[in-house]
């Protein structure tokens, strides 16, 4: 199986501030048929996960354009312009290239 | 809109099935396979498998081949997964999500199944 490795696991990030999260696979995430199935996504306490991105850089309909996505092959970006309160969570990334689909380990957002 | 509703709480013993539904509104039915992922307690969720409504055609991850079950009904839009041989360790939040880029762009709210004898 592809193994997804997020970092860092906890992000303290001050009001206003940027955040970055960093999602590296163990094999290339670029599909046969040329794209690359990878997303991202936002799950605060006690809701179902929210997806954010997809295909690397792909905004979902309704996400703020504070959050981009960004990488190719292995290794990946999640960014957040400037945090909101509302942006506290957990961020997953997730592949679906490969046949085995496998989630990120998460990053834990809090404001600080 | 759309909108994947699913079941409410199960509590099962550890050898019992459980049966989990989710029903689709709000699109054609037929059009988008549905994956199940699960979520343990405190951790990352973890991918089950998927289905394809029009077909019938599914995938399940190795760890949950010979225990689990998709199917769905077309006839009211409503996609199933059943989870035989429970144990204490499948005790998790079950989510049914429409595929989009294969990956979930609409997910339902959650099915907490709890396995305790």
């Amino acid at each position: 199986d592809v193994v997804m490795t997020q970092s860092p696991l906890s992000l303290p990030v001050i009001l206003g501030q940027p955040a970055s999260i960093s999602c590296r696979s163990s094999q290339s995430l670029v599909h046969s048929d040329g794209n690359t199935y990878l997303s991202w996504f936002q799950q605060r306490p006690g809701q179902s996960p929210r997806r954010l991105i997809y295909m690397i850089s792909d905004r979902d309909s309704g996400v703020p354009d504070r959050f981009s996505g960004s990488g190719s092959g292995t290794d990946f970006t999640l960014k957040i312009s400037r945090v909101e309160a509302e942006d506290v969570g957990v961020y997953y990334c997730m592949q679906g290239t490969h046949t085995m689909y496998t989630f990120g380990q998460g990053t834990k957002l809090e404001i600080k | 809109q759309v909108q994947l509703v699913q079941s409410g709480a199960e509590v099962k013993k550890p050898g019992a099935s459980v049966k989990v539904s989710c029903k689709a509104s709000g699109y054609t039915f037929t059009d988008y396979f549905i994956h199940w992922v699960r979520q343990a307690p405190g951790q990352t969720p973890e991918w089950m498998g998927w289905i394809n409504p029009n077909n019938g055609g599914k995938y399940y991850a190795q760890e949950f081949q010979g225990r689990v079950t998709m199917t769905t009904d077309t006839s009211i839009d409503t996609a199933y997964m059943e989870l035989n041989r429970l144990r204490s360790d499948d005790t998790a939040v079950y989510y049914c999500a429409r595929d989009a880029h294969r990956t979930g762009d609409y997910w339902g709210q959650g099915t907490l199944v709890t396995v305790s004898s």
